[in-house]
């Protein structure tokens, strides 16, 4: 059984670019789950997605979006880079129950 | 706006010396509080969900309980492999996952 990964592992990027991260889910998973996470910060919820379709979003700006694959892979997209957007971007897979959500490695990203 | 306050927020213990971590959330429409274990440079990995006020779960050296506006974890007799940051999350009815901001453990030998 394989877990969940992700790519890049790390990632520097210029303020105002645009970033592509991906995952693939845990095998069986069909829900997909991205959270950023600031130093000595605990996750923030951005978006879950279940069956291609966005089902729940946290206080993140739209130019934050993202993508689900019939496959359950996914991507998380952002645009116009900020400063403020350097942190650890982890993704999480689970059954549509929740009862257990298995998270990635993360991406380290830096905005300079 | 939905919380998860977790304290304290970090903790010396010398192995064998037990104790337990708070977790504290706002009730409405809880559909179930995940503890997690991260280590530096790592994600989170999955240890228990509870769903209701007196379940209690169990693995190896730590016992997670839940009330109806707390959730605890015990830490019995704790290695010092132990020793990483204890997250609390809450699951609410719009499938929004809410954190802490952890407790980070650190176990003297």
């Amino acid at each position: 059984e394989t877990g969940v990964t992700q790519s890049p592992t790390h990632l520097i990027k210029t303020r105002g670019q645009q970033v592509t991260l991906r995952c693939s889910s845990q095998s069986g998973h069909n829900t997909v789950s991205w959270y950023q996470q600031a130093l000595g910060q605990g996750p923030q919820f951005i978006f879950q997605y279940y069956r291609e379709e966005e089902n729940g979003r946290g206080n993140f700006p739209p130019r934050f979006s993202g993508l689900q694959f019939p496959n359950y892979s996914s991507e998380l997209n952002v645009n116009a880079l900020e400063l403020d957007d350097s942190a650890l971007y982890l993704c999480a897979s689970s059954l549509a129950d929740g009862h257990g959500y298995t998270f990635g490695s993360g991406t380290r990203l830096t905005v300079v | 706006e939905d919380q998860v306050t977790q304290s304290p927020e970090a903790l010396r213990l010398q192995e064998g010396e037990s104790s337990s971590l708070n977790c504290s959330y706002t009730v409405s429409g809880l559909r179930g509080l995940f503890w997690y274990r991260q280590d530096p440079g790592k994600g989170p990995e999955f240890l228990f969900t509870l769903y209701s006020a007196g379940e209690e779960k169990e693995k190896e050296r730590l016992k997670a309980t839940l009330t109806k506006k707390e959730s605890f974890l015990h830490i019995t007799a704790p290695k010092p492999e132990d020793s990483a940051t204890y997250l609390c999350a809450r699951r609410d009815r719009d499938d929004k996952i809410i954190f802490g901001k952890g407790t980070r453990l650190h176990i003297l030998p």
